[in-house]
């Protein structure tokens, strides 16, 4: 199995709404990442997991929280998001930190209202 | 920060036509990555080539690198409907443990 899945592939929520983001990878890597991706920009580094614990945070806003429960699975969960925060949201995953070969999601398009 | 510049920022051919893409960066890296995004996908993994290489080939890919002049070549020979995609570039900055994206090349093959 080579997949990263991230569901749900599309999310429409409100400013006030809480909502999270799944990401699954059962290729024993140790490392995963959250990306956002504007429209026809490239993606930009969100958050880093190494072995289930938080290595890089690109100062985020903490209206997004990054949780990595177990070594397959990484969550995104949103509250009070702006408009602006609307973008294609992709999951990755490597090997290790090191290896830096990353296997992405097919993302998750997210439409704040 | 983005480090990669990429061009053409878009690049249209006729099927069967090669593509080539440039990418440059600014800082020392380990290696550098080219990887293919079709229209609101994820991306997929190309090819790496590591920082003491010089060029690498992959079924019709053909990556160049010169460290020197800090710049990357992603050329696609016979290209077909399907390569129709953005490229990027990604570097692994010496130090930095992340990987940093260029701006793409978004390529359109026309049959």
């Amino acid at each position: 199995d080579t997949e990263v899945t991230q569901t749900p592939k599309h999310l429409v929520m409100g400013m006030t709404n809480k909502k999270s983001l799944k990401c699954e990878q059962h290729m024993g890597h140790r490392a995963m990442y959250w990306y956002k991706q504007k429209a026809k920009k490239p993606p930009e580094l969100m958050f880093v997991y190494s072995y289930e614990k938080l290595s890089i945070n690109e100062s985020v806003p903490s209206r997004f929280s990054p949780e990595c429960p177990n070594s397959s699975l990484l969550n995104l969960h949103l509250h009070a998001l702006q408009p602006e925060d609307s973008a294609l949201y992709l999951c990755a995953s490597s090997q290790d930190e090191e290896s830096r070969k990353l296997f992405f999601g097919s993302g998750t398009q997210l439409s704040v209202l | 920060s983005q480090q990669g510049e990429e061009d053409p920022q878009a690049l249209s051919i006729q099927e069967g036509e090669n593509a080539t893409m440039n990418c440059s960066y600014k800082t020392s890296i380990n290696n550098l990555q080219w990887y293919r995004q079709n229209s609101g996908r994820g991306l997929v993994h190309l090819i790496l080539i590591r920082s003491n290489e010089r060029e690498k080939h992959s079924g019709r890919l053909r990556v160049t690198l010169d460290t020197s002049k800090k710049s990357s070549s992603l050329l696609i020979t016979a290209s077909r409907a399907a390569d129709t995609a953005s490229y990027f570039c990604a570097t692994a900055v010496q130090g930095a443990q992340k990987l940093v994206f260029g701006q793409g090349t978004r390529l359109t093959i026309n049959p």
